[in-house]
This record gives structure tokens, sequence and C-alpha cells, in this order.
């Protein structure tokens, strides 16, 4: 069964860079399926922030606005994320979550998510 | 502003039945993408409660049921159960975006 686990600084100063990682367990992230990431400010909804393929592709939701970069690290099967130039916005629960591609009509379905890690953006 | 609209609350009795809507436009729900349901119970990560519109992952109660017809979807829940106190988020893809898209969420509380 796979399991997810975020990791990171809890606090980031404003115009630092937001750094997370998400270990994986129970799966290889290179045999198949989508790693994303998506976060939660206090109180509000669900933001998808964007994905990494298992061949190392990426797609970024175009609201971040190039701030954002997500890899794979093969060797310790571990994704990544990384958000530039913080603002207290970006103050929220990130989780990665394993989720499959668009299939014929069937949107990406997340089938997996990690237990999520507030990260503050505050000085 | 998520580009998925739902109401932010919904209360209901335990017994009654209540639905839950999201709202979409033809670059979304009202194209032939399916919509997925999750529910995240408090202090957890979202769970997958409702797949391609209408269908139960195993384990799901059938009190669960789904529906989509045009630019809107759909979650009722009946015989509603004080464990189904939880917020409940859509999600489909957008053709404009290119990307995934999630509802903003409904808290629904048992009274």
């Amino acid at each position: 069964q796979v399991q997810l686990q975020e990791s990171g600084p809890g606090l980031v100063k404003p115009s630092e860079t937001l750094s997370l990682t998400c270990s994986v367990s129970g799966y290889s992230i290179t045999s198949g399926h989508y790693w994303g990431w998506i976060r939660q400010p206090p109180g509000k909804g669900l933001e998808y922030i964007g994905n990494v393929y298992h061949i190392g592709s990426t797609y970024y939701n175009p609201s971040l606005k190039g701030r954002v970069s997500i890899s794979l690290d093969k060797s310790k099967n571990q994704v990544s994320l990384k958000v530039t130039s913080v603002i207290d916005t970006d103050t929220a629960v990130y989780y990665c979550a394993r989720h499959s591609g668009v299939v014929g009509t069937i949107p990406p379905l997340f089938d997996s998510w990690g237990q999520g890690t507030l990260v503050i953006v505050s000085s | 502003q998520s580009v998925l609209t739902q109401p932010p609350s919904m209360s209901g009795a335990p017994g009654q039945r209540v639905t839950i809507s999201c709202t979409g436009n033809s670059s979304n729900i009202g194209t032939p993408y399916a919509v997925h349901w999750y529910q995240q119970l408090p202090g957890t990560a979202p769970k997958l409660l409702i797949y391609a519109n209408v269908n139960r992952p195993s384990g799901v109660p059938d009190r669960f049921s789904g529906s989509k017809s045009g630019t809107s979807a759909s979650l009722a829940i009946t015989g509603l159960q004080a464990e189904d106190e939880a917020d409940y988020y859509c999600q489909s893809y957008d053709i404009s975006l290119s990307g995934v898209v999630f509802g903003g969420g409904t808290k629904l509380t048992v009274l």
C-alpha cells in the first residue's frame, strides 16, 4: 500500500523559497502515475499546484505564475516542491498526492494523499 | 476564487437527505469530462468518495451517490449520519487551463 509523507520547514520568510519533500513508500515513483501537490489555505478550499509525471515531465497551475517547480528524486523515491518569492497568501497546508492522468473523459483521480504539512509565511 | 462553485455550507438532521451542488462552465463540467468527489474529515487529507460522476470506491456506503447534468454535478447523501460531518469537494478537468480544478468545498453540518 502506497504511503506519502510531506516534510519541510513550517515557517518561511516572505520573498524566500518554500521547499517541501514528499517521501513515498510502498510504490516506486518511476513505476507510473503522476505525483501532484495541492495546497489548502487555512479555512479555505483546495488549490492544485501542479504535478510531475513518473518520466519527469511537469505541469504547473498558471495561477502560480512561474514560481513553482516540482521534481523527482528517483534515488530517494521522493518528490519535491519549490515555490519561490513567497508571500503571505502562500500560507497553507501543502499535500502531496498520487494521481492518474486523463483517461478518455475521466479527469485525473487522486487515490493516495499525504497527511499534509502546514507552511506559514511570516517574518 | 475556485473555478468550480459549491455552496459554502449545508446542514441536515440525522436521517435526512442532502444534496451538494457543484457548478462549472463550458470549459470543465460542461465538457464530456467527468466529476469526482472527495470527503475531508476534520484535520485529515481528502479521501475519494465518488469517481467518474457516479461510481463509489470500495468501502464507500451506498448512501453516497453522484450525478452530472449540463454544467453541474451533484453529490447526494441519504440517511445522514453524524460521521458524515465533513467538507466535501468536487473536482474535474478544465480544457482552458489544461489542468485539474477543484470546487471551493462545502462544509456539511449534521444537526
